[in-house]
């Protein structure tokens, strides 16, 4: 029920291409879903968020698709370039549990 | 900006060993969290704490505890390391549960 299974493991994109992550969730309690980018010997930083009462949110190359009814939410970065080669990660929160719940996490490489 | 600092980016210990890894913020965050990053697995909550002197169990607490004595500092401690806690450590904090967190860069925990 708290689980949030991400897809794919890992991605391989050339630059200028589009990059997609794809998020399922389960417990329809989570209300607040964000994206983690990590890059290598860093911790994860926030790098965009959405809550359940819009469908989409965009900032700069990176956008979230939420789809609701389907309890599923994606990540899109736009025209990728080499320095988006990162972990990314996607999570979700409900207040009722007071944590953040993460994907499993995806391995994105872009080459130039 | 919120600065996460982890006292140690690399730690070596002996199996049986009693270990304790610091972390500290700098922006009066009530809430504090501990999570371990295994490959493959994502992040996983340990414990985490919305003030001094409490503490929740996160998904996996077996093996660890932890102590916040003051706001700004939250401890993870491993009472006996074993080489199943060898393992990437992130500490986090929030202003508030509904926004995203601050990572630290992690302490990479080997247990030998």
């Amino acid at each position: 029920q708290q689980q949030v299974k991400q897809s794919p493991q890992s991605l391989i994109v050339q630059k200028g291409g589009i990059s997609i992550i794809n998020c399922a969730y389960e417990n329809t309690a989570f209300d607040y879903f964000p994206w983690y980018q990590q890059f290598p010997g860093k911790g994860p930083a926030l790098l965009i968020a959405i809550r359940p009462d819009v469908s989409e949110k965009k900032e700069g190359r990176f956008t979230i698709s939420f789809n609701k009814s389907a309890k599923q939410f994606s990540l899109h970065i736009m025209d990728s370039q080499p320095g988006d080669s990162a972990t990314y990660f996607c999570a979700a929160l409900s207040g009722g549990y007071n944590k953040l719940i993460f994907g499993a996490g995806t391995r994105l490489a872009v080459h130039p | 900006d919120v600065k996460v600092t982890q006292s140690s980016r690399y730690l070596v210990k002996r199996t049986g060993e009693k270990v304790f890894l610091e972390c500290v913020q700098d922006m009066d965050h009530e809430n504090m969290f501990w999570y371990r990053q295994d490959p493959g697995l994502g992040l996983r909550l340990i414990y985490f704490s919305y003030d001094v002197k409490m503490k929740e169990k996160g998904d996996i607490p077996e093996g660890y505890s932890v102590s916040r004595e003051k706001k700004e500092r939250f401890s993870l401690i491993l009472e006996s390391a074993s080489t199943n806690q060898t393992s990437m450590y992130l500490c986090a904090s929030s202003l508030s549960l509904d926004y995203g967190y601050t990572f630290g860069s992690g302490t990479r925990l080997t247990v030998v």
